[in-house]
């Protein structure tokens, strides 16, 4: 399949090791944040979401946080495994559908 | 239960044709949104379609068109085409037309134009 992308910024990552993917986002308004994952050839897959109200929120292996001072948003993956290369993006919107997508850090998770 | 499909999944297109793109969003979805993403970023949000009507526009020409059909499906058009429109074009569903649930995206059409 095609890449999603071929020159994003690269986390390379031991498997079994954490990942921490870090987000800026632009626009302070923004109350709703999104995590996608997206594979070669694939849509972006929804991973995990968080209010504005909130600054930390925890799903199956992955944890969000949100730091509205500084305008950041990060994405952090425990014991990494093979199955989580890909590229990743973060979003935010307020309160519509027109999210604003971040420019995608790429995941390599090596053996 | 069947996520949003998008048809066809590629395309080959010349400079100045026109094209349409298809998609069926995710069962119990009523809201649509297109997005444009070229090759090495990210999505572009295009429009978004709600109860038949465009609720929200990104900046794109008015050669972008679209259509909401009763049945929640959706239309996207673009017009004479140019080589800058090559993209995967990708459909997301969702329910209502707030902006506060995740957008569930499909897999998108590849569009080539040369």
């Amino acid at each position: 399949g095609e890449s999603v992308g071929l020159h994003l910024p690269t986390l390379s990552v031991q498997e079994g090791d954490n990942s921490i993917i870090n987000c800026a986002y632009s626009n302070s308004a923004s109350d709703y944040f999104i995590w996608y994952k997206q594979e070669s050839g694939k849509g972006p897959q929804f991973i995990i979401d968080i209010r504005s109200n909130m600054d930390k929120r925890q799903g199956q292996r992955v944890t969000v946080l949100l730091n509205k001072t500084v305008k950041h948003l990060s994405l952090q993956i425990a014991a990494t495994q093979p199955g989580d290369s890909a590229v990743y993006f973060c979003a935010e919107t307020s309160g519509t559908y027109k999210y604003i997508f971040g420019t995608g850090t790429r995941l390599k998770v090596l053996a | 239960d069947a996520g949003v499909t998008q048809s066809p999944t590629h395309l080959i297109k010349t400079r100045g044709q026109q094209v349409t793109l298809r998609c069926s969003p995710k069962s119990g979805h009523d809201t649509v949104s297109w997005y444009q993403q070229a090759l090495g970023q990210g999505p572009q949000f295009i429009f978004q379609y709600y109860e038949e009507e465009e609720r929200q526009r990104g900046n794109f020409p008015d050669r972008f068109s679209g259509h909401q059909f009763p049945n929640y499906s959706s239309e996207l058009n673009v017009n004479a085409l140019l080589l800058g429109d090559s993209a995967l074009y990708l459909c997301a569903s969702s329910i209502g037309d707030r902006g506060n649930s995740p957008l569930h995206f499909g897999n998108g059409t590849r569009l080539t134009v040369t």
